[in-house]
């Protein structure tokens, strides 16, 4: 069965700086992977996806993520965040069945 | 504005009640999912339907029940309401089954119960 973990509930970085979000998953076929951020008091939306093309996947707002099997990894990536950044950010996994399995959320915070 | 709609924004009930949250999928939309978001729990898939037929379960008690109408629109219901089902309730839809498209979230059914 799939499962995703994103490692750190919080993450704080300096306005300017990278952003590095990471996930991990688990997934006995080639997955679909999903990184969706939710801004307070809304619902979620859909940042990037993989689904077996490149494995740098470009998103929304300037952020991108890499694939890598042999890492089991699908981390999310800024170059330079901005304030607006400030959310809450989900990595998500499908084995394309109809099921999609969501990790806990990472909370990006940005610091002046 | 994802298009997708969801009513009530907020509900306040007591243990033991039921309720019914409601869906409108964006337009064109055939499929639509039901997710619990909590501090405790994350964000749980709970349910999704395509074109009127159940297709996947999640981790969805068996006190709740779904189903989707003709016209598209989805309704969950939650009966013999416990402390522990309070959170909030999303919908999503996407215009087809696939797990690879996206999907729009609505803005949430915040649901307390007392």
């Amino acid at each position: 069965a799939q499962s995703v973990t994103q490692l750190g509930s919080h993450v704080s970085v300096s306005e300017g700086a990278l952003v590095l979000l990471r996930c991990n998953y688990s997934s006995s076929v080639p997955p679909y992977l999903f990184w969706y951020v939710q801004y307070p008091n809304q619902g979620l939306q859909l940042l990037l996806k993989y689904t077996s093309a490149a494995t740098l996947v470009k998103g929304i707002n300037g952020f991108e993520a890499e694939f890598k099997k042999s890492e089991t990894s699908f981390h999310l990536t800024k170059p330079s965040a901005h304030m607006s950044d400030a959310a809450e950010y989900f990595c998500a996994v499908s084995e394309r069945d109809d099921k999609i399995i969501f990790g806990k959320g990472t909370r990006l915070h940005i610091l002046p | 504005d994802s298009g997708v709609t969801q009513t009530p924004k907020h509900l306040i009930t007591a243990t033991g009640q039921r309720v019914t949250l409601r869906c409108s999928p964006r337009s064109g939309d055939l499929s639509v999912y039901w997710y619990q978001q909590s501090l405790d729990q994350g964000l749980q898939f709970l349910i999704q339907y395509y074109n009127g037929e159940e297709r996947a379960k999640g981790n969805i008690l068996e006190r709740f029940s779904a189903q989707q109408f003709p016209d598209l629109h989805s309704e969950l219901n939650l009966s013999s309401l416990e402390l522990g089902d309070s959170a909030l309730y999303f919908c999503a839809s996407s215009v087809e089954l696939a797990t690879y498209n996206e999907q729009f979230f609505g803005p949430g059914t915040r649901l307390t119960v007392l």
